[in-house]
């Protein structure tokens, strides 16, 4: 079935610093999205993705959509410690009126101040 | 405008016993999905409501099952619980079935002994 490779699957990272961390799939996929989650709390929807190519900026955080739309990323600029949680790629494909949202397993950032 | 709710935050049960756990969606929002989070599985869909429809389905046993009701409140129950049940069941909203653009709710931390 379909799979995202979330890598890496933590970082631990010096406050200040630039992150990067990417989803792969051998799927293409209609739509990407990026979410983070605070211990004790569900995913918060960071950045959505449509069309491959797409570079789109929140913030500090930027997320492309791979033109091959197999793939995508996250970049954290100068980060800082509330940055602190775990990052999810999520991958939407629609197929014959049905769709199927599939979650990376997670990236754990932590941030040291 | 109010986030999506979800009652209760916390329940412990035993082997066998069956729980029914409560989402309020986002005012307006119509589709309400649900999913398993475990640190070994990950996020995992389980099923998506709309209009008082299932929508989609994941691959769960039908010991999973759950309904919406007329103002787009939603249930969710497992019956005979095993200790594998054990898992954080987020509850997501959003205006349309299928839409990226997912607003989950906090949780409820289900603990099966």
């Amino acid at each position: 079935g379909q799979q995202l490779n979330q890598s890496p699957q933590s970082m631990f990272i010096q406050e200040g610093e630039d992150v990067s961390m990417n989803c792969t799939s051998s799927s293409i996929f209609n739509t990407w999205l990026w979410y983070k989650q605070d211990p004790g709390e569900g995913p918060v929807l960071l950045i959505a993705l449509y069309k491959a190519g797409e570079l789109t900026s929140n913030g500090r955080l930027t997320a492309q959509f791979g033109i091959t739309r197999k793939d995508s990323f996250l970049n954290i600029s100068a980060s800082i410690p509330s940055d602190v949680g775990i990052y999810f790629c999520a991958g939407l494909t629609w197929m014959d009126s049905s769709y199927k949202l599939i979650f990376g397993s997670g990236t754990r950032l932590l941030v040291r101040p | 405008k109010a986030g999506v709710t979800q009652t209760p935050r916390y329940l412990i049960k035993t082997r066998g016993q069956q729980v029914t756990l409560s989402c309020s969606p986002i005012s307006g929002h119509r589709s309400v999905s649900w999913y398993q989070q475990t640190p070994g599985q990950g996020l995992q869909f389980l099923f998506e409501y709309f209009s008082e429809t299932q929508r989609n389905k994941g691959n769960f046993p039908g010991r999973f099952s759950g309904r919406q009701f007329s103002n787009s409140r939603s249930e969710m129950n497992v019956s005979t619980l095993e200790l594998g049940d054990s898992a954080l069941y987020l509850c997501a909203s959003s205006s349309t079935p299928g839409a990226g653009e997912q607003f989950f709710g906090p949780g409820t931390r289900l603990t099966v002994l």
